[in-house]
């Protein structure tokens, strides 16, 4: 079973400080990644996505890509109570089936004022 | 201001009631999906569409039937579902198929609950 893994936080951070999401997945072959935030009873909003290994910068935002140790990381600069979301990280890899999107659970983040 | 939108926003339906979902997607995607979202659980795939043919279920119960009419449309009908189905059921598209660097876009969901 391919595998998406967060831990589900949730992760508490001071207004200003640097937040630091990770995520792991199982599946070698994994091709592309995305980062998704959804705010409380809403539905999931892309921030970012990464295909290649290294460093990926979008205004306060920095996604991670390390294949050779499977592992994504969003980091969120100068955080942001209006940053206090759950983070889900979503992996997009080729199966018997074709390509398809597996999700981790989510990191719930708290930005404190 | 999202591209998908999803009615009903809230469903509460008893164990032998039918109803249905409806998702519309104004962005011109050929591949149209739904989700099951459970508390503190991962995103949980059901069914994928690709210019209108069902390419994918996730081994889902009968009991959910999916339809898609056209590309922009896509409904789920419920039928003898079961209080574990009480979930936010969200609906995606994408411009086509499932791909390597495809990215999905989310309609605002449907929280259900079943009684």
């Amino acid at each position: 079973q391919k595998e998406v893994e967060q831990n589900s936080g949730p992760l508490s951070v001071p207004e200003g400080a640097i937040a630091s999401l990770n995520c792991t997945y199982s599946d070698r072959v994994s091709q592309s990644f995305f980062w998704y935030r959804q705010y409380s009873g809403k539905s999931p909003e892309l921030i970012m996505s990464i295909y290649s290994n290294g460093d990926k910068e979008d205004g306060r935002f920095t996604a991670q890509l390390n294949k050779a140790s499977q592992y994504v990381s969003l980091l969120i600069r100068d955080s942001q109570p209006s940053d206090s979301a759950t983070y889900l990280c979503a992996v997009n890899g080729l199966g018997t089936g074709g390509f398809k999107t597996i999700f981790g659970a989510g990191t719930r983040l708290f930005v404190k004022a | 201001e999202t591209g998908v939108t999803q009615t009903p926003r809230h469903l509460v339906m008893g164990m032998t009631n039918k109803k249905s979902l409806k998702c519309e997607q104004h962005l011109g995607h050929n591949a149209m999906y739904w989700y099951k979202q459970s508390a503190k659980k991962p995103l949980e795939l059901m069914f994928v569409y690709n210019f209108k043919e069902q390419t994918e279920n996730n081994s889902v119960p009968s009991r959910f039937s999916p339809e898609c009419p056209n590309s922009s449309h896509l409904f789920l009908h419920l039928h003898t579902l079961q209080p574990e189905d009480s979930a936010l059921y969200l609906c995606a598209s994408s411009q086509d198929r499932p791909a390597a660097q495809e990215t999905q876009y989310f309609g605002p969901g449907t929280r259900l609950l079943v009684l």
